[in-house]
């Protein structure tokens, strides 16, 4: 079965510091690795869509990489702002449309 | 707007009773999710249907029941069977295909009382 791991638990930075989020996976027979963002008592806020010939996906100060082979994606956050505070997890999807969830990394970026 | 609704945004249940809480998107996706989350655990598949009239038990699947008679909409049962309900409750749909991205509502927290 799929197991996904997100390290570290819990980080807190200083605003404007950049900073990777961790994502691995065990099985490399993935179709896809997406990027959610959570705020307390919300739904999943889908941040990037890594599919599995892709190497890196960019969206704004967000760069995320995939590293099938090694079953390893990261999340990088340029120059953090307070607003950027949530929980950042990860999901790889394999056959069948059945999707894995990492429990989470959660973030406070300090003014 | 394009997404997925979930209704009620807080839901209360007494022991014993059964609750539906609802789930319906416009994005003419096949395939819709269930998944319940609670604290410091990921989110763990309850059900889920790759198109309608079928759906597929998950991993904690006992005390819940669910129904996909319209593409647009998949409910789900929260029984009396289900003996620690108190959670939140997510929702999300994709469409088929390899470049599937998964979509999701603002949840349901469901308590008992």
């Amino acid at each position: 079965k799929q197991e996904v791991t997100q390290i570290p638990a819990a980080l807190s930075v200083p605003e404007g510091e950049n900073l990777v989020l961790n994502c691995s996976f065990t099985d490399s027979a993935i179709y896809n690795l997406q990027w959610f963002r959570q705020d307390p008592g919300k739904g999943l806020t889908s941040l990037l869509l890594i599919q599995s010939s892709q190497r890196e996906q960019t969206s704004g100060r967000l760069n995320a990489s995939l590293d099938k082979s090694s079953g390893r994606s990261t999340l990088y956050i340029a120059a953090s702002q307070p607003g950027d505070s949530a929980t950042y997890l990860c999901a790889v999807l394999r056959t069948g449309n059945q999707f894995y969830f990492g429990t989470g990394t959660s973030l406070t970026v300090i003014p | 707007d394009g997404g997925i609704t979930q209704s009620p945004k807080y839901l209360f249940r007494k022991e014993g009773q059964n609750v539906t809480l609802s789930c319906e998107q416009n994005l003419n996706h096949d395939a819709m999710y269930w998944y319940r989350q609670d604290p410091g655990q990921g989110l763990r598949l309850i059900y889920y249907s790759q198109i309608v009239n079928d759906f597929q038990k998950g991993d904690i699947a006992e005390g819940y029941s669910v129904s996909r008679e319209k593409k647009e909409s998949f409910p789900l049962t929260v029984t009396s069977a289900q003996k620690n309900p108190t959670a939140f409750y997510l929702c999300a749909s994709t469409s088929r295909g390899s470049d599937t991205e998964a979509f999701f509502g603002q949840g349901t927290r469901l308590t008992v009382v």
